[in-house]
């Protein structure tokens, strides 16, 4: 498996401002990838986080609201810019450990916005 | 594209009993990986059992057993001697290449 951690765990925001998520993981990993989760609801894949490229987003997100870094295989950011109360939700992060085939996920940061 | 479906949004068990949830899914995939996810109120998603669509055996973890019936594409858990540790939220999951889909969930209560 991997140990993972995210920073902040939990936020308190006023609209319009943008919050900056951190994913840290004890080992390289390729495999990164980014999830909403909205009061009461399942997860839903944002993107894929790249190293060393562009990350890939699904449908319904975008670059310019939702900002992705990589900058090595251990390490991912991801930025809620000019935020809403829609935007309340919890953000994970997951990897893909090499060989395993299994998703693991961070603990999660909650974002509530005023 | 794959899709997920739970349909019994919350279910509740006795302490010490048996329970099953259930998970159907969509794909034309031929080799793929299933998973059971439980998410407490602590928010964290723990996985609980992992399946590869390719064994014919069902996987089991301890308490939890799985029910893998690849031509009906379904895959339900089993969770035995259920604890009051067990209420969560569970997820049964679909991924391909690293591409995961999520149900909707199952709202497990254990009343002791």
């Amino acid at each position: 498996s991997a140990v993972i951690s995210q920073k902040p765990s939990r936020d308190i925001c006023q609209r319009g401002t943008s919050l900056t998520i951190q994913c840290q993981v004890d080992s390289q990993v390729t495999m990164m990838f980014w999830y909403r989760q909205q009061p009461g609801q399942s997860l839903t894949l944002i993107a894929t986080a790249n190293q060393g490229s562009e990350a890939t987003y699904e449908s319904g997100f975008v670059i310019d609201k939702f900002p992705i870094s990589r900058p090595n295989l251990t390490f991912s950011t991801l930025t809620v810019s000019n935020m809403s109360p829609e935007d309340s939700s919890i953000y994970l992060c997951s990897v893909v450990p090499g060989g395993t085939d299994t998703q693991y996920f961070g603990p999660g940061t909650r974002l509530t916005v005023l | 594209a794959q899709t997920v479906t739970q349909s019994q949004p919350e279910m509740s068990v006795q302490e010490a009993e048996t329970v099953t949830l259930s998970c159907t899914y969509d794909t034309s995939e031929s080799n793929y990986y299933l998973f059971w996810y439980k998410q407490p109120p602590s928010r964290q998603m723990i996985l609980v059992i992992r399946q590869e669509a390719y064994k014919q055996q069902n996987a089991t973890e301890n308490r939890f057993s799985v029910n893998f019936q690849k031509a009906a594409k379904s895959f339900s858990l089993k969770i035995s001697d259920s604890q009051l540790g067990d209420t969560a939220m569970y997820f049964c999951a679909f991924m391909k290449q690293g591409d995961m889909r999520f149900g909707a969930g199952t709202r497990l209560t254990v009343k002791p």
